[in-house]
Order: structure tokens, then sequence, then C-alpha cells
């Protein structure tokens, strides 16, 4: 199945927000409210910091927030801080045969 | 939640592999269950998805045929196995629940911390 478009990287200032997208098509991430997304840390299993596009998981600090608007969707981190450095990957529900489950290429988040 | 895997190693193309994943901390049988993996440096792949009673199963395409997920609810198990492994197959291998008894619609709420698999002869 086709992977989702991310940019590869994306750098902010401690304090700062940054936002970063999520491209899919019409069959992904336009089709549903099924998006979610994924923090990496280095070495570390991903973690689900979002789900259905703008729901934060109990835990999950209230810096991470989602969006969507037609095929692409969004995380926006706020109040940047060096724990926060790491990937991040979106997914979401597809329809393909007769179902499946796309990934984002990724994003690598740096603090400078 | 606790989602510990095991089973992984080093196999030689063309040969086989049987994967666990070991769940406590939640009613196992409730939830469907998925794999997800990483090969060296690259992004996450999903790989298959399992639903809570064993009914529905579904497979990334790029492993539909060699690859069979299952479950024992008796044992709060999940496994994978994996036939004709090919040396692209080598990645960690992730179990992840599913904050749903259903397949379809799923996020990945939990995930365990992995197993590697290394196919090379």
């Amino acid at each position: 199945q086709s992977a989702l478009t991310q940019p590869a990287s994306v750098s902010g200032s401690p304090g700062q927000s940054i936002t970063f997208s999520c491209s899919g098509t019409s069959n992904d991430a336009g089709d549903y409210n099924y998006v979610s997304w994924y923090q990496q840390l280095p070495g570390k299993a991903p973690k689900l910091v979002i789900y259905e596009v703008t729901n934060r998981p109990s835990g999950v600090s209230n810096r991470f927030s989602g969006s969507k608007s037609g095929n692409t969707a969004s995380l926006t981190i706020s109040g940047l801080q060096a724990e926060d450095e790491g990937d991040y990957y979106c997914s979401s529900y597809t329809r393909n045969n007769p179902l499946n489950y796309a990934f984002g290429t990724g994003t690598k988040v740096s603090v400078l | 939640v606790q989602l510990v895997e095991s089973g992984g190693g080093v196999v030689q193309p063309g040969k086989s592999l049987r994967l666990t994943c070991t769940a406590s901390g939640f009613t196992f049988s409730g939830y469907a269950m998925h794999w997800v993996r990483q090969a060296p440096g690259k992004g996450l792949e999903w790989v298959a998805v399992v639903s809570s009673d064993g009914s529905d199963k579904f497979y990334s395409d790029s492993m539909k045929g060699r690859f069979a997920i299952s479950r024992d609810n008796s044992k709060n198990t999940l496994s994978l196995q994996m036939n004709s492994l090919r040396a692209e197959d080598t990645a960690v291998y992730y179990c992840a629940k599913s904050p749903y008894s259903s397949a379809y619609y799923n996020c990945f709420e939990n995930w365990g911390q992995g197993t590697l698999v290394t196919v090379s002869s």
C-alpha cells in the first residue's frame, strides 16, 4: 500500500510551536477520520499521541494537537521541549484490499 | 498494559520463524491486535491485524500468503508465523494493541518493545 507523505524533517527552538503535515488520498486520510500520530524517541518503541485526527490519549501532554483538512492531516507541537526530539509518524486506516493501515514516511523533529 | 514479543533471531533466506507476543494487564480477548515492523533505519510498516475473537484477519499486500497471524485468547498470546523469509523481511517486529475489538478503523494504542528478525545466510 502507498505510504502517506510527510516532510522529512522539521526543527524549532524551545518554546516555539511547530506543525507538520501528513498527505494522503481520498482512499485513506481524506476518506476517514481515523488518522493517528505516533512519537518514536531514539531507541524506543512508538507511542500513540493523537488518534481519530484530534483526540489525545490519557497521559499525553496537551501540547500535542491534531487537525485535518481534506486529504491532509497535521500535528502541532506547542511549547517545544528538548524531550520532544524524535521521529513522528502518521497512520490512517484505508479501504484497500479490503483494508489496510498506511503509515506516513516519518518526520524527524529537531529541537535547536 | 504490557506486551512482550519473543521469537526473533537470525534465520536463513527461505526459512520460517514464529513470533509470539505475550499480553498482560488488560482483557486480551476484548481487543484486536496488530503486528507492525520497522526495517533498520527505516519507517514503520503495518503487517497484519486479527480481530478480538480471531474471526477476521487481514494482511499487508506485500506479506499476504507468506505470513499468518493468529491468537490464543486462553493463553493471552498473539503469534506471527513467517514463511519463505527474504532479506527484506529483516526488521524489528512490534505487536500493538487496538482500542477496539474490530479489525476495522483502528489505531495502535499500545506497543511492545519489539523483537529483531534478521534474515541472512
